[in-house]
């Protein structure tokens, strides 16, 4: 089952360009993930903020979680041509030692 | 350091055929293994997890099968192919539970059922 919707599904901006997506879920969540995907390969987790957590950085990433809209939202700054990617988020429930994928975000930076 | 290794790298099966996807973890014990299913431009589908040796967990009822004959080595099976089987294959584990931990995933078969 779906837990994890993106928003938007594909994304362009200019390079330099902040980018930002969005991603909504379903039930409550112990933590939530974000991903990136570059074409044909396999994934890389970018960023873990837990349910008690509503902020979070690493470089020029920041992640929000409100748990009481159930979503989050992944910034990137100052975009770059290799953010060029599809970027997942992915929720951990509290009954399942497994995480469940949203279809993604097609991030396209532009020269 | 871990690293999970996983192969083939692509494959052309044809319909009907046996398939055997091979996923390999190194420098860690008893990970949580994972296996993956993406359609073309789709999300992720968990299609098995594995907590331990002989321990598997089906998420979706298929021709596919997955077993763990050993602590850090997780298999994908079919015995025999569909072509609604293609897609990219991805294996990731965790150590233990993945409360504070993401997922490592592997680079990926991709599969063609011709």
């Amino acid at each position: 089952s779906q837990q994890g919707e993106e928003d938007p599904q594909a994304l362009s901006i200019q390079e330099g360009e902040n980018a930002t997506m969005n991603c909504s879920y379903k039930t409550s969540i112990n933590n939530l993930q974000w991903y990136r995907q570059n074409s044909g390969r396999g994934l890389v987790h970018l960023i873990l903020i837990r349910s008690n957590e509503r902020e979070k950085h690493s470089g020029r990433l920041r992640v929000t979680l409100d748990t009481s809209k159930k979503s989050s939202s992944l910034l990137i700054t100052a975009s770059r041509a290799a953010d060029t990617a599809s970027y997942f988020c992915a929720t951990l429930t509290y009954r399942d030692d497994k995480i469940i994928f949203g279809k993604g975000t097609r991030l396209h930076i532009l020269p | 350091s871990q690293t999970i290794h996983q192969w083939p790298a692509t494959l052309v099966q044809p319909v009907g055929s046996p398939l055997s996807l091979e996923c390999t973890v190194e420098g860690t014990s008893n990970p949580n293994l994972y296996w993956y299913r993406q359609a073309a431009g789709r999300g992720l589908q968990l299609l098995f997890y594995s907590v331990g040796i002989g321990q598997i967990s089906s998420e979706v009822p298929q021709n596919l099968s997955a077993s763990r004959p050993q602590d850090r080595q997780f298999i994908l099976s079919s015995k025999k192919l569909l072509l609604s089987d293609s897609g990219f294959y991805l294996c990731a584990w965790t150590g233990g539970v993945p409360i504070n931990y993401g997922y490592t995933f592997g680079s990926g078969t991709r599969l063609t059922v011709v």
